[in-house]
Order: structure tokens, then C-alpha cells, then sequence
């Protein structure tokens, strides 16, 4: 059992470039969630996901583009990545959308130069 | 959502108790009291959860009095191992089931 596992764990990218975070958990969970946390300061949703085929928006989704075609994958992508955008991205999921109890995977490091 | 007060900092040694505390004077009725951990590049992780008085884990316990405007994590004989940030988070689910992220406290354990 991996629990969520997420890929690259790191990877910098030139102002422009686009790129797809990827994020795969194996405990069945229907929520799934993508945060980012920049340094020094908690986490904020990007988009999460209710199950498959369906997504939606979080507090800052500009810039990125999610998709769930499968219960166990949910990847993120960016798209005309922008140095905003540095930051480390974290994947959870949960067996509850109200579940205090969510599990992350180990977090993409991104930089945009 | 209720707001929370932690201190920024704390430092300890090892095999010393760690005591916590969060301060959240407007938590409402129905709000539960969670502590996440998280390790230096690494996702966060669930610690504890409680209502009120007392609750005891494999790693934790956490005390919250009888007004709840205050909760304590408290870590027995601390290790290195327990360098970490921790979160204090109540109430602390967005209407879109995510957890909202303060600051935290950052454990520093020295030898």
C-alpha cells in the first residue's frame, strides 16, 4: 500500500513551458485534492475532485488544469508556466470531501526561472 | 472558520515532554480540534483530532479544556525525529472539503 504517490520530485521549468504533475493514490479514495504551499506558509487548494469525471475549482486555480479519468490518478497540469508558479505542489486524498483526515503524498518541487 | 494562534517557534530537547498550545477563542459548536506534522519536504500529516477533554494516540495526546478556546498537543520524549511544523487547524475544512493551513509551529529537537 504507497498510499499517494506523486511525480517529479522536482523539476524546473523556463517562464512558457508547460508541464503535468502526476499524482496516484491506491487506498480508493473518491476525494482527491492538489495544494500548493509556498515557502513559510500553509497550503492553498488548487482543484480537487469529488471522483471520476468530475473536478472542480479550489481557491487558486488559475494557471492550472486538472483531470480524473480513473478513481486512482488525478493529475495536474500547468499550463505557460509563470515564475508565480514556483511553489511545492501537494496531492491528498480522502475517503470524505469532510474528512479532517486527509493523506498527502511527498510534494513536486517547481521552479520557474 | 475559526482562527487559530500558535507560536511560531519552539525549541526542545530530546527526551523532554513538547506541550503545544493553540488558541482559538471564536471556535464554534461543532468545530473538532486536528493537528497535522509535517517534516521538511515531506506532505503534511495527520496527527490527532479531538472535541473536548482528553485524547490519547500512539504519538499524541491532545487536551482541550472545558471552554475549548485552547487546545494542547502534547509529545512525550521527543526525538530529532520530531523536527517538524505543526498545524493546529479548527474548523478547519473549506467548502470544498480542504483543510486550511495557518502557519504553524516550528518543533526544532536538539541533542
Amino acid at each position: 500500500n504507497a498510499g499517494v504517490t506523486q511525480t517529479p520530485k522536482f523539476r524546473i521549468l523556463k517562464i512558457g513551458q508547460s508541464m503535468t504533475l502526476q499524482c496516484t493514490q491506491d487506498m480508493n479514495h473518491n476525494y482527491m485534492y492538489w495544494y500548493r504551499q509556498d515557502p513559510g506558509m500553509g497550503l492553498k487548494l488548487i482543484y480537487y475532485s469529488v471522483g471520476a469525471g468530475i473536478t472542480d475549482k479550489g481557491e487558486v486555480p488559475n494557471g492550472y488544469n486538472v483531470s480524473r479519468s480513473t478513481t486512482e490518478d488525478f493529475p495536474l497540469r500547468l499550463e505557460l508556466a509563470a515564475p508565480s508558479q514556483t511553489s511545492v505542489y501537494f496531492c491528498a486524498s480522502s475517503y470524505k470531501r469532510d474528512s479532517y483526515e486527509q493523506y498527502f503524498g511527498p510534494g513536486t518541487r517547481l521552479t520557474v526561472t | 472558520l475559526a482562527k487559530t494562534t500558535q507560536p511560531i517557534s519552539m525549541d526542545s530537547y530530546e527526551g523532554q515532554e513538547v506541550n503545544i498550545t493553540c488558541s482559538h477563542n471564536n471556535i464554534a459548536t461543532n468545530d473538532y480540534i486536528t493537528w497535522y506534522q509535517q517534516f521538511p519536504s515531506q506532505g503534511p500529516r495527520f496527527i490527532i483530532q479531538g472535541y473536548k477533554t482528553k485524547v490519547t494516540n500512539e504519538v499524541a495526546s491532545l487536551f482541550i479544556p472545558a471552554d475549548r478556546k485552547s487546545s494542547t498537543l502534547s509529545l512525550p520524549r521527543v526525538s530529532l525525529s520530531d523536527t517538524a511544523v505543526y498545524y493546529c487547524l479548527v474548523g478547519g475544512l473549506g467548502s470544498q472539503g480542504n483543510l486550511i493551513f495557518g502557519k504553524g509551529t516550528k518543533l526544532s529537537v536538539k541533542p
